[in-house]
């Protein structure tokens, strides 16, 4: 069965450092893979999402993500983050087929120190 | 503003009351969703509608009963919930239900049961 699993529930790191959120995902082929932010009270919003090609995907708000295949892993990176990065960061398997249903993780926090 | 608007964004019901949650979109989507959010715990997916007709229903309880009149609209109607049904309730939409489509959420209804 497919599964994403995010292994940091909180991440802290100080204003202007870098940071990397982990995705690891268990699926029978390549899915489509997706990280969505989610600040406080609101809905989730996308930052990236890769499908083929270029393993290294950049998304808004200087977001990027790498997707390794040998690691099933997917994870978000930033090189320096600003306070206003501070929200809750989910990433997401599309498996591929129609009517297929997409499947979050857990979440990470990140926690920004000024 | 993602396209996506719900409302009552804010809900106190007691266990005996009915109401209802309401979500438009307006950005000429096919699919529409409603999740459950709880803390700690990963988002839930209740239900999908591809072109108005549910396409998936996981599971959840009869005392949630979703409504779908149009690929505009999608509605959660709520009787006798119980205190664990407190959460945020997001909805969200996508062109179709592909594994590879970009879902955009609302800013969710967040439920309070006594």
């Amino acid at each position: 069965a497919q599964s994403v699993t995010q292994p940091d529930i909180h991440i802290t790191v100080s204003e202007g450092a870098s940071l990397e959120l982990r995705c690891n995902y268990s699926y029978g082929a390549t899915p489509y893979l997706f990280w969505y932010v989610q600040s406080p009270g609101q809905g989730l919003q996308l930052l990236l999402k890769y499908f083929s090609g270029d393993t290294l995907v950049q998304g808004i708000k200087g977001f990027e993500a790498e997707f390794k295949r040998s690691q099933s892993s997917f994870n978000l990176r930033k090189p320096s983050v600003h306070w206003s990065d501070a929200a809750e960061y989910f990433c997401a398997v599309g498996p591929k087929g129609r009517d297929d249903k997409i499947i979050f993780g857990k979440g990470t926090r990140l926690h920004i120190l000024p | 503003e993602t396209g996506v608007t719900q409302t009552p964004r804010h809900l106190v019901m007691g266990m005996t009351n009915k109401k209802s949650l309401k979500c438009e979109q307006h950005l000429g989507h096919n699919a529409m969703y409603w999740y459950k959010q709880s803390a700690k715990k990963p988002l839930e997916l209740m239900f999908v509608y591809n072109f108005k007709e549910q396409t998936e229903n996981n599971s959840v309880p009869s005392r949630f009963s979703p409504e779908c009149p149009n690929s505009s609209h999608l509605f959660l109607h709520l009787h006798t919930l119980q205190p664990e049904d407190s959460a945020l309730y997001l909805c969200a939409s996508s062109q179709e239900q592909r594994g590879e489509e970009t879902q955009y959420f609302g800013p969710g209804t967040r439920l309070l049961v006594l």
